[in-house]
């Protein structure tokens, strides 16, 4: 069946570090996939998306490319602050699922001053 | 805006109590779903409905309720035979069969059983 796998968090970095958290998927035909944020006692916000091979998504300084040949679509920043500090989801959707999103476990990060 | 509105913010049951958690979206979404989130935790899938008048069981439907009578509105029950309801409970909205939209979340309820 289709899923997602994260890296496990929580990931503590610095400020100003370089950020990956991986995400690797499993699903059959082109799905398209998905990041989503979470500040601390609130919603999920979609912060970037792909939907087809090799798309890049990018947003307030993150990216992500989709990548068929490894099925990952890991999320990326140059220089993480403070203010990013949140829960990350990584999200697939697959054909003919009516829609439907598979969610990984989440990565906690926590950037220090 | 169109969004996606969740009330209460907080909310709080006694032992043995029903309650009940709004969720009303004015996106025109034809898909409305629930989540759980327990602490430190992932999303875990309460209940769906991808049209008016139908819904499904997610992953977790024991102790829940739900009704879809309207395209704009989902409302959840955490009934009294849900033994561990402490939570934090998200509603999500989507346009149905386009696999490339994703979700809209509401900003969620927290539920505290005293």
């Amino acid at each position: 069946g289709n899923s997602v796998t994260q890296m496990e968090g929580p990931v503590t970095l610095s400020e100003e570090a370089f950020l990956t958290i991986n995400c690797t998927y499993t699903a059959t035909g082109y799905p398209s996939l998905f990041w989503y944020v979470q500040y601390p006692g609130e919603g999920l916000q979609l912060l970037l998306k792909a939907t087809k091979a090799d798309d890049k998504g990018s947003n307030k300084g993150f990216e992500a490319t989709y990548r068929k040949e490894t099925t990952s679509f890991h999320l990326e920043k140059g220089s993480v602050q403070v203010s990013d500090s949140a829960v990350y989801f990584c999200a697939l959707s697959a054909p003919n699922q009516g829609g439907k999103l598979i969610f990984g476990q989440g990565t906690e990060l926590s950037v220090k001053p | 805006d169109g969004g996606i509105t969740q009330s209460p913010k907080y909310l709080f049951r006694k032992e043995g109590q029903n309650v009940t958690l709004s969720c009303e979206q004015n996106l025109n979404h034809d898909a409305m779903y629930w989540y759980r989130q327990d602490p430190g935790q992932g999303l875990r899938l309460i209940y769906y409905s991808q049209i008016v008048n139908d819904f499904q069981k997610g992953d977790i439907a024991e102790g829940y309720s739900v009704s879809r009578e309207k395209k704009e509105s989902f409302p959840l029950t955490v009934t009294s035979a849900q033994k561990n309801p402490t939570a934090f409970y998200l509603c999500a909205s989507s346009i149905e069969g386009v696999h490339s939209y994703g979700y809209t979340f509401g900003s969620g309820t927290r539920l505290t059983v005293v």
